[in-house]
C-alpha cells in the first residue's frame, strides 16, 4: 500500500498570504490527523477528521482550518499568514481514530 | 490533559553501544506509539505499545501501563539510528496524539 501522502513538500509564502496543504490518507485510512512542528513548542495537534466530520481541534487560531472529502483526502488552510506560521505540518492517517497512526513527510512552511 | 514526558532530552553513544530511552505519561492510555524522526521530519513508525513487550530487529519497548510508563531500547546502536525520537499517546477522547518533547540521539562512529 503507498503511504499517506502530503503535497506540497516545501512552500515559501509571505505574510498576509494564505496557503493550502493537502493530504492523501493511506488506502482504507478513514482518520485524518493533522500537527504542527516547530522548535519551540514541538509536536501540536492541529485537526482531527474521521469519516468528513471534524472530532476535535487543537487550541490554534481560527485562521487555522481543514476539511476532509468523501475520499478521505484532507486539507487544511491557514489564512492571514504570520511568520510564527513557520513549521513543519505533517499529517498521519488511521483506520480507525484509535489504532495507529501513520505520518506522511510532512509540508515545510516558510513565511517570509 | 495527558502529560508526556521523555527522557534523556539528549544522549551521545558510540557506535556499538546500548541504549534505554523513557516516556512517563500521567493518566491511563490505551494508544503508545514510538517514532522516530529522520533528518527529513518524515515521523516512523516504530511501535505500537499500550501495554506489554515487543521486539523488533535490534529494537525492543516495553510498556507497562499500570505504572504509567513505556521504554524504548535500542541495542548495538549504529550511526543511522541518530536522530530524534519521540513517544506519543491518544488523549482520553481517542482524538489526538499528545507527544514528549523527543529524545534527540547521536551515534558517532
Amino acid at each position: 500500500k503507498a503511504g499517506v501522502t502530503q503535497t506540497p513538500r516545501y512552500l515559501i509564502k509571505t505574510r498576509g498570504q494564505q496557503v493550502t496543504l493537502s493530504c492523501s490518507p493511506i488506502s482504507g485510512h478513514r482518520s485524518v490527523s493533522w500537527y504542527q512542528q516547530t522548535p519551540g513548542q514541538g509536536l501540536q495537534f492541529l485537526f482531527e477528521y474521521f469519516s468528513e466530520t471534524q472530532r476535535n481541534k487543537g487550541n490554534f487560531p481560527g485562521r487555522f482550518s481543514g476539511r476532509q472529502f468523501s475520499n478521505s483526502r484532507s486539507e487544511m488552510n491557514v489564512s492571514t499568514l504570520e511568520l510564527g506560521d513557520s513549521a513543519l505540518y505533517l499529517c498521519a492517517s488511521s483506520f480507525l481514530p484509535d489504532s495507529t497512526q501513520y505520518f506522511g513527510p510532512g509540508t515545510r512552511l516558510t513565511v517570509l | 490533559g495527558i502529560q508526556v514526558e521523555q527522557s534523556p532530552p539528549d544522549l551521545i553513544l558510540q557506535e556499538g553501544a546500548n541504549s534505554t530511552l523513557r516516556c512517563n505519561f500521567s493518566d491511563s492510555v490505551n494508544n503508545l506509539q514510538w517514532f522516530h524522526q529522520n533528518p527529513w521530519g518524515q515521523l516512523i513508525n516504530l511501535f505500537y505499545i499500550p501495554s506489554g513487550t515487543k521486539q523488533n530487529g535490534r529494537l525492543s519497548a516495553t510498556t507497562v501501563a499500570t505504572e504509567r510508563y513505556s521504554l524504548l531500547y535500542i541495542s548495538s546502536s549504529q550511526t543511522t539510528d541518530s536522530g530524534v525520537y519521540f513517544c506519543a499517546v491518544l488523549n482520553q477522547a481517542g482524538t489526538a496524539l499528545i507527544f514528549g518533547k523527543g529524545t534527540t540521539l547521536s551515534v558517532s562512529s
